[in-house]
C-alpha cells in the first residue's frame, strides 16, 4: 500500500459526460500529480500541483482540469468525455517539489471507460 | 526535452532463469532514473532508483539496475525470477531540476514460465 488513495476504482460513463476523478495523497506530501496511462499512448504525465498552486504540465487536454484543495487531495475533471479518453488515471504524490530526485508514490488508479 | 525507450515490450523467461529488461533514455540534461513494476490490476511501486553515485543500483526484490552514461542506458536484471515476477516493467526518466514529472517509457511484460 503506497498510501495514495484514489476513488473511484472503476467507472463507466458515456460520450459527452462529465466526471471527476479524486485522490488523497500520502500523509504529509506536498506535491501531487495525475498521470494517465492508454493502451496507445502509454504512461503520460498530466499535471503536477504542489501545496495547492499548479506546478507543471504535460499533455493534459484543455476539456481536463485539476486542482488541489487546502487540506492536499485534489480532483481531476474530465469533461466532454470521448472514447479515447478511456484509460486508466493514476495519481501519484512526493513530498517536495521536486528537483532531489524524491520518490513518487503511486496510487492503485481510476480506471475510466467511456462508452 | 526527455525520452525512454524499452526495447522490448514483451520478454518470457523460464523460472529461476536470470532476466535483463532493456532501457535506453535520451536528454540533454542531467537525469534520474527509475524503474517501477506494475502487478495485474495494481499501482506503480517504485524497484529502484538512480539519483548519483555508484553506478550499481540495488532495488527491493532482488532487482539491480546498471546505469551506463556512455551508452544511455539503464537495464534492469535479476540473477533468478520467480513466478511472482509476473508484471509490467516502466523504466522512467526525470531532470533534476525543476518539476519532476516523469517520462515513462512504453513498458516491457515479463511473463515467467514454469
Amino acid at each position: 500500500d503506497s498510501g495514495v488513495t484514489q476513488t473511484p476504482k472503476h467507472l463507466i460513463t458515456a460520450t459527452g459526460q462529465r466526471v471527476t476523478l479524486r485522490c488523497s495523497p500520502r500523509s504529509g506530501d506536498l506535491s501531487v500529480y495525475w498521470y494517465q496511462q492508454s493502451l496507445d499512448q502509454g504512461l503520460q504525465f498530466l499535471i503536477q500541483y504542489y501545496n495547492g498552486e499548479e506546478r507543471a504540465k504535460g499533455n493534459i487536454l484543455e476539456r481536463f482540469s485539476a486542482q488541489q484543495f487546502p487540506d492536499l487531495h485534489s480532483e481531476l475533471n474530465l469533461s466532454s468525455l470521448e472514447l479515447g479518453d478511456s484509460a486508466l488515471y493514476f495519481c501519484a504524490s512526493s513530498a517536495v517539489r521536486g528537483g532531489t530526485g524524491n520518490t513518487i508514490y503511486f496510487g492503485e488508479g481510476s480506471w475510466l471507460t467511456v462508452v | 526535452a526527455q525520452s525512454v525507450t524499452q526495447l522490448d515490450s514483451q520478454v518470457p523467461v523460464f523460472e529461476e532463469a536470470p532476466v535483463e529488461l532493456r532501457c535506453n533514455y535520451s536528454s540533454s540534461v542531467s537525469v534520474y532514473l527509475f524503474w517501477y513494476v506494475q502487478y495485474p490490476n495494481q499501482g506503480l511501486q517504485l524497484l529502484l532508483k538512480y539519483l548519483s553515485g555508484s553506478t550499481l543500483v540495488k532495488g527491493i526484490n532482488g532487482f539491480e539496475a546498471e546505469f551506463n552514461k556512455s551508452q544511455t542506458s539503464f537495464h534492469l536484471r535479476k540473477p533468478s525470477v520467480h513466478i511472482s515476477d509476473t508484471a509490467e516493467y516502466f523504466c522512467a526518466v526525470s531532470k533534476n531540476q525543476g518539476a519532476q514529472k516523469l517520462v515513462f517509457g512504453q513498458g516491457t511484460r515479463l511473463t515467467i514460465n514454469p
